[in-house]
């Protein structure tokens, strides 16, 4: 069964400081892994997303990584803001020829960022 | 704002009642899903559309639920009789078959009282 796993399930950090959440799957085939933010009762918004052949990918202050050898990907936030308190969720597609990407959910991580 | 539309964004009803969700996606977006989240948890797959086309529903669509996409443009997810497990925020995202970018809109959140 396709899964996706996230860790931590929430953390709390200092405004400022960075941060890496994690992010282990099972998916396959493997078409692509996309990190999302989500705000408290909003849809999803995409930050990065990876296929097989790359290891990194940035927007802004986060860094997305991807190890397809493993099936882990990081998401680290650099520098974090007080608007960065949300949720990240990792999200691998499966390629599926009929009907493209079937798409995986993570659980999510939840951060707070504080003052 | 990434231009795909949810209406309405909140929703109370009675248990048994019937409830409808409308999603107007971005033109030229030829892929639809449905997902549902509860508090807490990540997406949950529904259903797929590509054009008009459903190809794939997940077992999580129980008969009470029903997804039409007549035209291949705007899309409506239907729930009978309401249960108040059904609770939940609705969200529905589009996407292209030339690409890989998947656009979420903002949700419709249904409480079932």
């Amino acid at each position: 069964k396709n899964q996706v796993e996230q860790s931590p399930q929430s953390l709390i950090i200092l405004e400022g400081k960075n941060c890496t959440l994690q992010c282990n799957y099972t998916v396959s085939p493997f078409s692509n892994l996309r990190w999302y933010k989500q705000d408290t009762g909003r849809g999803p918004v995409s930050l990065t997303i990876m296929t097989f052949s790359e290891n990194t990918k940035s927007n802004g202050r986060y860094t997305a990584t991807l190890d397809a050898d493993t099936k882990q990907s990081s998401l680290h936030i650099t520098a974090s803001q007080l608007s960065d308190s949300a949720s990240y969720i990792c999200v691998v597609s499966e390629l599926i020829k009929a009907a493209g990407n079937k798409l995986t959910f993570g659980g999510g991580t939840r951060v707070l960022v504080k003052p | 704002d990434t231009g795909v539309s949810q209406n309405p964004r909140h929703k109370i009803t009675k248990r048994g009642q019937n409830v409808t969700f409308r999603c107007d996606p971005i033109s030229e977006h030829n892929r639809l899903y449905w997902y549902r989240q509860t508090l807490g948890q990540g997406p949950e797959f529904l259903t797929y559309f590509q054009n008009e086309a459903q190809l794939e529903k997940s077992r999580l669509l129980s008969d009470r639920f029903s997804a039409e996409r007549p035209k291949g443009s705007f899309s409506t997810l239907e729930i009978q009789r309401t249960e108040q497990g059904d609770s939940a925020m609705y969200l529905c995202a589009v996407g292209r078959s030339s690409g890989n970018t998947i656009y979420f809109g903002e949700g419709s959140w249904l409480t079932v009282v």
